[in-house]
């Protein structure tokens, strides 16, 4: 019954690994989102998918890179890993109305640690 | 550009207290606003959400937020808080499109 779900929970990688993070969401969205949190919390968007398309791409390295092969899967994958790159990655999805934005629905994130 | 500003960035206080958490964004058109919980470990959720309509939105858990249209604030309230409401509290708002705005969100720790 879980409406956002993430794999890994936990991932601790070397760097310069390549490694992928999944996501998928049951509730019928059209839109996705990966955003990065911080170890001070702070929650920056990184790309935004809206009907399999990129809608929102922030100034993220080209070593991320996201694909949605259909609206209930964001995966996001990531080359190259380096240490800034450590943090917890959420997924989200949201139905997004012709009045924006509705509630976005959070995964339970995952923590990628790069030693 | 647009930014949501959290002006607390630590708060404590002890049970029953009362609790005020403000939010102010820079955007001059229709927003729609929103405050998320995260408690420890978990992931973000809903407490609350103003589309339109009555500026004074009631969420679960007895929280409450005001929309102030002219002071471009959506702040949280509680009237007496619990241990369990220890948490990160993000405000976050969305201008109509695709992209919502966090704001850099509140420790909040409940003393019990």
């Amino acid at each position: 019954d879980t409406a956002v779900s993430q794999t890994p929970k936990y991932l601790v990688t070397q760097m310069g690994n390549d490694k992928s993070i999944k996501c998928e969401q049951n509730l019928g969205h059209d839109t996705m989102y990966w955003y990065k949190q911080d170890s001070k919390k702070f929650l920056k968007i990184m790309f935004s998918y809206n009907n399999k398309e990129l809608i929102i791409n922030e100034t993220v390295p080209n070593r991320f890179s996201p694909k949605s092969p259909d609206k209930a899967h964001l995966n996001l994958h990531i080359n190259s890993l380096e240490l800034g790159d450590s943090a917890v990655y959420f997924c989200a999805s949201s139905q997004v109305k012709s009045s924006g934005g509705d509630t976005q629905y959070f995964g339970p994130g995952t923590r990628l640690t790069v030693l | 550009a647009q930014s949501v500003s959290q002006h607390n960035h630590h708060v404590i206080l002890s049970e029953a207290a009362s609790l005020e958490l403000g939010c102010n964004y820079s955007y001059g058109g229709t927003v729609n606003l929103f405050w998320y919980v995260q408690y420890p470990g978990q992931h973000l959720q809903l407490l609350l959400k103003y589309f339109s309509g009555d500026p004074l939105v009631k969420g679960i858990k007895g929280f409450e937020a005001e929309f102030i249209k002219s002071k471009f604030s959506f702040n949280l309230r509680k009237p007496s808080v619990q241990w369990s409401d220890t948490a990160e509290y993000f405000c976050a708002v969305n201008t109509g499109g695709f992209k919502t705005i966090f704001g850099a969100g509140t420790r909040l720790f409940v003393k019990a």
